[in-house]
């Protein structure tokens, strides 16, 4: 079963900021979070692990409740480099397989 | 390194005919995914392998669709035959078998199915 991204869409203006969230009914392993340019593949930006944890990467931050099998993506003061859609990705019962959400549209705008 | 490398990077075809998409994972690599995208229902997960052995399949959409891994550098997507609702990007992907770690994506294969 998919995660259930929100927003499906979202657009900004440089320098703001943007909350991104993932959310599954299963019990999770892990969080991947990933970015997709129009028209190329998908490039990691991190994982995060059981254990309520967070993980910062530059501007780009998130953090994971396994609790309550939420994950949140946290992009402060955008730059246009920024824009493309955002995937979270799920693991459950082990570190297998990953499972996308339906992808989060980001447009930062001048 | 050579990342993941799928073929081919484009492919037309017509209703019926059979397709054969094709992906060499990264070297040392343990697991190898296929992944469908389109617009409605973004990244789907088709199969995945580990050690060359299919682990779930549960995401293949019908018999139509079948995949192989004859060995560690090779893996094919096969549909047969082809119909207009195939039409997607479909994306390969590998990663090693120790613990977590990220996806490493190929270019993907964007099928138009006429």
């Amino acid at each position: 079963q998919q995660p259930v991204q929100s927003p499906q869409a979202v657009i900004l203006r440089e320098g703001e900021d943007a909350v991104i969230n993932c959310s599954s009914s299963k019990a999770l392993y892990s969080v991947h979070w990933y970015r997709q340019k129009h028209g190329e593949a998908p490039v990691f930006l991190m994982i995060l692990l059981k254990g309520g944890e967070q993980k910062g990467h530059d501007k780009i931050s998130a953090s994971f409740n396994e609790k309550k099998q939420q994950s949140s993506l946290y992009l402060t003061a955008s730059q246009l480099s920024y824009s493309g859609t955002y995937f979270c990705g799920t693991e459950a019962g082990g570190y297998q397989k990953v499972t996308f959400g339906t992808g989060t549209k980001l447009q930062v705008i001048p | 390194d050579a990342g993941v490398i799928q073929s081919p990077r484009h492919e037309v075809t017509e209703m019926g005919q059979e397709v054969t998409l094709r992906c060499k994972p990264i070297s040392g690599h343990d697991y190898l995914f296929w992944y469908r995208q389109t617009m409605m229902r973004g990244l789907e997960l088709l199969i995945y392998f580990n050690n060359n052995v299919p682990i779930d399949d549960s995401g293949m959409p019908e018999d139509r669709f079948s995949a192989k891994m004859p060995n560690a550098s090779f893996s094919t997507l096969k549909i047969q035959p082809s119909e207009p609702r195939d039409s997607a990007v479909y994306f390969c992907a590998s990663r090693t078998g120790y613990g977590p770690g990220e996806l490493f994506f190929g270019e993907g294969s964007r099928l138009t199915v006429l």
